[in-house]
């Protein structure tokens, strides 16, 4: 497909496991976002790529998020001794050009999500 | 800082009616970006609708428009026409082009159901 992919789509953690979420963005694109949904309220945001390049990394929670887009391509977000507070959707997004924003050409195209439980 | 308020927890519409779905924001840069996206029960969300902060003309996208008030910083999304298939949560975002912000910041969203 053409679309954003995201792997797997539901994560059951034991507190403390570490995992590891991967991200396929639209071939070409060249921003990559990853984003966080509690259950009932809206994404926020995580980490932002451009290629390779990690612009932005504000949103990360604890040092326990890692993030990584070693290719300009498909990315990975590491959560180390995950909590409970940890569980949420993770979301990722691409877009064609580098600012990020629609309209521009740069609308922000969204994976299905990943569903992580942890228990 | 941006933020964006959508005080309408959920909201029921007739099939074939038009509804409202409310929208205000907060920033202080000069010059941003307004979105609203769709979130159907598999989890994805779907662009709707953009608009500019400088745009003069409000947005329209097919059965969706934006009514951009800007004095008011409100950006309601309107519905045309609803059908089944719209029964979804619906999220207002907004990003910032002063700042150099490129995510978006989302409001907590609005989960309507149309009814047959």
């Amino acid at each position: 497909g053409a679309g954003v992919s995201q792997s797997p789509r539901y994560k059951v953690a034991k507190r403390g496991q570490d995992v590891a979420l991967r991200c396929d963005p639209i071939s070409g694109h060249v921003s990559l976002f990853w984003y966080q949904q509690a259950l009932g309220q809206g994404p926020e945001f995580l980490t932002y790529f451009q290629n390779e390049a990690q612009l932005d990394k504000s949103g990360l929670p604890s040092d326990r998020f890692f993030a990584e887009r070693p290719e300009g391509s498909v990315s990975t977000l590491k959560i180390q001794r995950t909590q409970q507070e940890d569980s949420a959707v993770y979301l990722c997004a691409s877009s064609a050009g580098i600012a990020g924003l629609a309209g521009e050409g740069n609308e922000q195209f969204f994976g299905p999500g990943t569903r992580l439980t942890v228990l | 800082a941006q933020k964006i308020t959508q005080t309408q927890p959920g909201m029921f519409v007739q099939e074939k009616e038009a509804v409202t779905l409310d929208c205000t924001y907060d920033t202080s840069d000069q010059s941003y970006g307004l979105f609203w996206y769709k979130q159907p029960s598999s989890g994805e969300m779907i662009f709707l609708i953009y608009q500019g902060s400088y745009d003069e003309q409000n947005a329209t996208e097919g059965r969706y428009s934006l009514n951009f008030q800007k004095a008011r910083k409100s950006a309601n999304l309107v519905i045309s026409a609803s059908q089944l298939g719209d029964s979804a949560m619906y999220f207002c975002a907004m990003s910032g082009r002063d700042t150099g912000r490129r995510a978006l910041t989302f409001g907590s969203g609005t989960r309507l159901q149309v009814q047959p």
